[in-house]
């Protein structure tokens, strides 16, 4: 069974360019989860998507976005790039909350 | 909103000692995970834990959630270099939050 799969891998943007983070989960995983770590703030929750339906966002400025599609992939946005966004972005893939979720490698992002 | 705190925040141990990591949650536990991570990689899946008084192994790890669900250890018995790395806990407080709630993780190295 193939593991979440993240892309890229690695991301180099200037700031103020946007930029579009890929996730597919595992199949039959609906459950799509969006994390940020930086080494200050650790892991930090950005949005969770469940069968195309945000359910539950977090303390993220409104420049971080996502969606997902009816194949349960998902995609980040982050437009207006800052210096800050510079982080590692993981996502999870699960079937529903309160069940094992799985991590992808991540995308390095770094803004200069 | 749900704490979660780590200790020891790193742990230098010699090759075939055991060693015990901890999580405390400010809230009771609804789920709790253990993950293990190489420095900027993606988070490796350990165990994930729901009830009261639950203990999971995996070869060489062994994982408890306390009988009131706010503490759980990670215990590594005869470590050996390949355990090295930064484990994280990881929280869901269940209800309609759809989020994991992480610990900020113990950095272990493995002397041999």
């Amino acid at each position: 069974k193939a593991g979440v799969t993240q892309t890229p891998r690695y991301l180099i943007k200037t700031r103020g360019q946007q930029v579009t983070l890929s996730c597919s989960p595992i199949s039959g995983h609906r459950s799509v989860s969006w994390y940020q770590q930086t080494p200050g703030q650790g892991l930090q929750f950005l949005f969770e998507y469940f069968s195309e339906t945000q359910r539950n966002k977090g303390n993220f400025p409104g420049r971080f976005s996502g969606r997902q599609f009816s194949n349960s992939r998902s995609e980040m946005n982050v437009s207006t790039l800052e210096l800050g966004d510079s982080a590692l972005y993981l996502c999870a893939s699960s079937t529903d909350m309160n069940t094992e979720a799985f991590f992808g490698q991540g995308t390095r992002l770094t803004v200069v | 909103s749900q704490e979660l705190e780590q200790s020891p925040q790193s742990l230098i141990v010699q090759e075939g000692k055991n060693l015990t990591i901890n999580c405390t949650s400010s809230k009771t536990l609804y789920g709790l995970y253990w993950y293990k991570q190489k420095y900027g990689e993606g988070l490796i899946f350990l165990m994930m834990l729901q009830k009261g008084g639950e203990e999971k192994s995996h070869e060489k790890i062994t994982a408890k959630l306390d009988e009131k669900k706010q503490q759980s250890s990670l215990h590594i018995t005869a470590s050996q270099p390949s355990h090295a790395g930064i484990y994280l806990c990881g929280a869901d407080s269940g209800g309609s939050n759809y989020k994991l709630t992480f610990g900020k993780g113990t950095l272990l190295t493995v002397n041999p």
